[in-house]
């Protein structure tokens, strides 16, 4: 059975460092892209960037770009995404998914909920 | 940059009804889209790809149709199960770029 699973909810204060992560099982982590998604409150899905684990190809939406960093870790079928410096406007539910055979996202983690707040 | 509009942005239906959720792309993107299903405090789930295509394990009372710029998901007789908020997604074949819908939710 595939799955992916996501680290638990965080809470942290703007200006400081984050990295989350997403745990593939049940299929060949490094054959799949991993894409990541945020969903603010009450809002929509943005499509973030995604990884190819084989190699470390990455591509990041251009409005995210420089925002984020995505990365991989294919011996621990696990991967990343990190802020380094957070702010407010940062909240929001974070997804990870993987990318189909047919280019759509068939499988998602649960999310992980990162609150930024003074 | 495509960007994709669903409309209506709020539907309201009855049990039984059929319902059509409709997304438009800013150019053509062939058959490039897909359709997700999203239920408050949980993940967006595949319903349709390549426009048409039915993900395994989803009732065949789902179904996709359209191409190049103007698509529609239809239930044809909704379920209390399928009150939701529904995503349009459009895919870049050649590069693995996603760009989406702004949703539609589907209430009673």
């Amino acid at each position: 059975e595939v799955q992916l699973v996501q680290s638990g909810g965080e809470v942290r204060e703007p200006g400081e460092s984050l990295k989350i992560s997403c745990t593939a099982s049940g299929y060949s982590f490094s054959n799949y892209w991993i894409a990541w998604l945020r969903q603010m409150p009450e809002k929509g899905l943005e499509w973030l960037g995604i990884i190819y684990p084989t190699d470390s190809d990455t591509r990041y939406s251009p409005s995210f770009q420089g925002q984020v960093t995505i990365s991989a870790d294919k011996s621990i079928s696990t991967a990343y995404l990190q802020w380094s410096s957070l702010k407010a406007s940062d909240t929001a539910i974070y997804y990870c998914a993987r990318r189909s055979d047919g280019r759509s996202l068939d499988y998602w983690g649960q999310g992980t909920l990162v609150t930024v707040s003074s | 940059d495509i960007q994709m509009t669903q409309s209506p942005s709020t539907l309201s239906a009855s049990i039984g009804d059929r319902v059509t959720i409709t997304c438009r792309a800013s150019q053509s993107i062939s058959r490039w889209l897909a359709w997700y299903q999203q239920k408050p405090g949980k993940a967006p789930k595949l319903l349709i790809y390549t426009a048409s295509s039915l993900e395994s394990g989803v009732p065949s009372r789902f179904s996709g149709s359209g191409s190049g710029t103007a698509f529609t998901l239809t239930i044809s007789s909704l379920q209390p199960d399928d009150f939701a908020t529904y995503y349009c997604q459009h895919y870049n074949n050649y590069s693995p770029t996603y760009t989406f819908g702004q949703g539609t939710k589907l209430e009673i």
